[in-house]
C-alpha cells in the first residue's frame, strides 16, 4: 500500500505525559500537513512542511506541540505535558505540491488523554 | 479570517431522492475541495475545483464552484445507501499552499 500511514493508530495517555506520533507520507510527496479533528467537527490545520522546512504553524499549535520532518520524508508530532483538551484525532496528509492536486489523508491517530 | 460554512449539517433522505449540500466561504479563493469521511475513518478526496464555473461529476455526485458567489454545491442524484457518510468542503486559504480550512461537515444518512 503506498498511501499515507500513521502510527500509532490509537494512544491513551495520562495528563502530563508526552506523546509522539509518526506520519509516513506518500513517497514522492514533498508537502506534509498535520490537522486535528475533534468529534463532530472538520479538521483544523496545525502545521505544514515543504520537504524538511516547516513553513507555517497555526495559532492552535501551542508551545507544547512540536513537529519535525528531519529528512523531508516522515514527520513526527510531539505533544508535551498533555492536557485533556488535546484529546482528538490527529490527521496527517501529504500532497505533491502543485495546487492542482488534492491532499491525501492518513488513517489518523486517535489520542485520549485521561 | 476565512470561515467556511456548510448547510445543512445533518441530512436524512430516502434512497432515490436528489439533494444538494451547500458550502459558503467568506474570503476570495478559487480552490475548493470536497472530501468524504466514513465513521471512524479518514478523509477520502472526492473533487478538486480550481476555477470559477468548475463542475465535476463522479457517479451520483456532482460538485460545482461559483467563486463570485463564494459558493460550492455538492449535488446527489438518486441517492443510494452507500453514499451515507459525512461530507466536508475545504477552501485553500493561502493561495496554493493548500492550507485548508474545512467546513463543519454535513452528516448524510440515506435510508432504504
Amino acid at each position: 500500500d503506498t498511501g499515507v500511514s500513521q502510527n500509532p493508530r490509537h494512544k491513551i495517555t495520562k495528563r502530563g505525559q508526552n506523546v509522539t506520533f509518526r506520519c509516513d507520507p506518500i513517497s514522492e510527496h514533498n508537502r506534509l500537513y498535520w490537522y486535528r479533528q475533534t468529534l463532530g467537527q472538520g479538521p483544523e490545520f496545525l502545521t505544514y512542511f515543504q520537504n524538511e522546512a516547516q513553513l507555517e504553524k497555526s495559532r492552535l499549535l501551542s508551545d507544547r506541540f512540536s513537529a519535525e520532518r528531519p529528512k523531508g520524508s516522515f514527520s513526527t508530532l510531539e505533544i508535551q505535558r498533555t492536557e485533556q483538551g488535546d484529546s482528538a484525532m490527529y490527521l496527517c496528509a501529504s500532497s505533491s505540491g502543485p495546487w492542482q492536486e488534492t491532499q491525501y489523508f492518513g488513517p489518523g491517530t486517535r489520542l485520549l488523554v485521561l | 479570517e476565512l470561515k467556511v460554512e456548510q448547510n445543512p449539517l445533518f441530512l436524512s433522505m430516502q434512497e432515490g431522492k436528489n439533494y444538494t449540500i451547500y458550502c459558503n466561504y467568506s474570503t476570495t479563493s478559487d480552490r475548493l475541495y470536497w472530501y468524504r469521511q466514513d465513521p471512524g475513518k479518514s478523509l477520502e478526496s472526492l473533487f478538486v475545483l480550481l476555477s470559477n464555473g468548475a463542475v465535476k461529476q463522479e457517479g451520483r455526485l456532482m460538485a460545482s464552484l461559483d467563486t463570485k458567489a463564494r459558493l460550492s454545491t455538492l449535488h446527489i442524484t438518486a441517492a443510494v445507501h452507500d453514499l451515507s457518510a459525512t461530507y466536508f468542503c475545504a477552501v485553500d486559504w493561502n493561495q496554493g499552499a493548500q492550507k485548508l480550512v474545512f467546513g463543519q461537515g454535513t452528516r448524510l444518512t440515506i435510508n432504504p
